[in-house]
């Protein structure tokens, strides 16, 4: 079945640092999605991508649409504490297809 | 306040032991769906329901069952849990089962460990 792959599976960053992080497919997606979920809580909706190239922020956060529409990348700047927890993102082949879940990237902020 | 209530959060059972994690949302969701989250696997799903009365398969069904009675509530029941059922479970909920611009949500989870 489609599968999706996020890298990396873990991050220790220090607090002020900025964080980068990808996910890739085998197929072609026309929605990408990206969650957070807290420590002790369910994932929450951060983004929405529905177009290649897409660019689309929310606060510090950042994430595109990969031009093959097989990837997807997050980018956090200016790490705080609160950013701790497990990202996941999620595919869709097309908008009535069930949604896909990566493993997820674990980040660790270091105060 | 928009929310996806499940219970109980925590769970320690015995092997054979049937139980159920319920699951309600008060959003009028029409697609309801369970997952199971393990280390280095993210969330996989066990079932989902379109509608009421309206249920199928997810990736990893086995010892699972659901029923959809109801539009709030969708019900996980493990018949004769097994230890390789210990995880954690979320119930998620949207309005199709494509995704909104509102994305999925989830409940806060609950813990299951069979011994």
């Amino acid at each position: 079945g489609q599968q999706l792959n996020q890298s990396p599976q873990s991050m220790f960053i220090q607090e002020g640092e900025d964080v980068s992080m990808n996910c890739t497919s085998s197929s072609i997606f026309n929605t990408w999605l990206w969650y957070k979920q807290d420590p002790g809580e369910g994932p929450v909706l951060l983004i929405a991508l529905y177009k290649a190239g897409e660019l689309t922020s929310n606060g510090r956060l950042t994430a595109q649409f990969g031009i093959t529409r097989k990837d997807s990348f997050l980018n956090i700047s200016a790490s705080i504490p609160s950013d701790v927890g497990i990202y996941f993102c999620a595919g869709q082949e097309t908008s009535y297809d069930k949604v896909i879940f990566g493993p997820g990237t674990s980040l660790s902020v270091i105060p | 306040e928009a929310q996806v209530t499940q219970n109980p959060r925590y769970l320690i059972t015995v092997t054979g032991k049937k139980l159920t994690v319920t699951c309600s949302q008060n959003m009028n969701h029409e697609y309801m769906s369970w997952y199971r989250q393990d280390p280095g696997l993210g969330l996989r799903q066990i079932y989902y329901s379109m509608n009421v009365e309206v249920t199928d398969k997810g990736d990893v069904p086995e010892g699972y069952k659901v029923s959809r009675k109801e539009k709030r509530n969708f019900p996980l029941i493990l018949e004769s849990p097994s230890p390789n059922q210990t995880s954690l479970y979320f119930c998620a909920s949207s309005l199709d089962r494509g995704h909104s611009p509102y994305g999925y949500t989830f409940g806060s989870g609950t813990r299951l460990t069979v011994v």
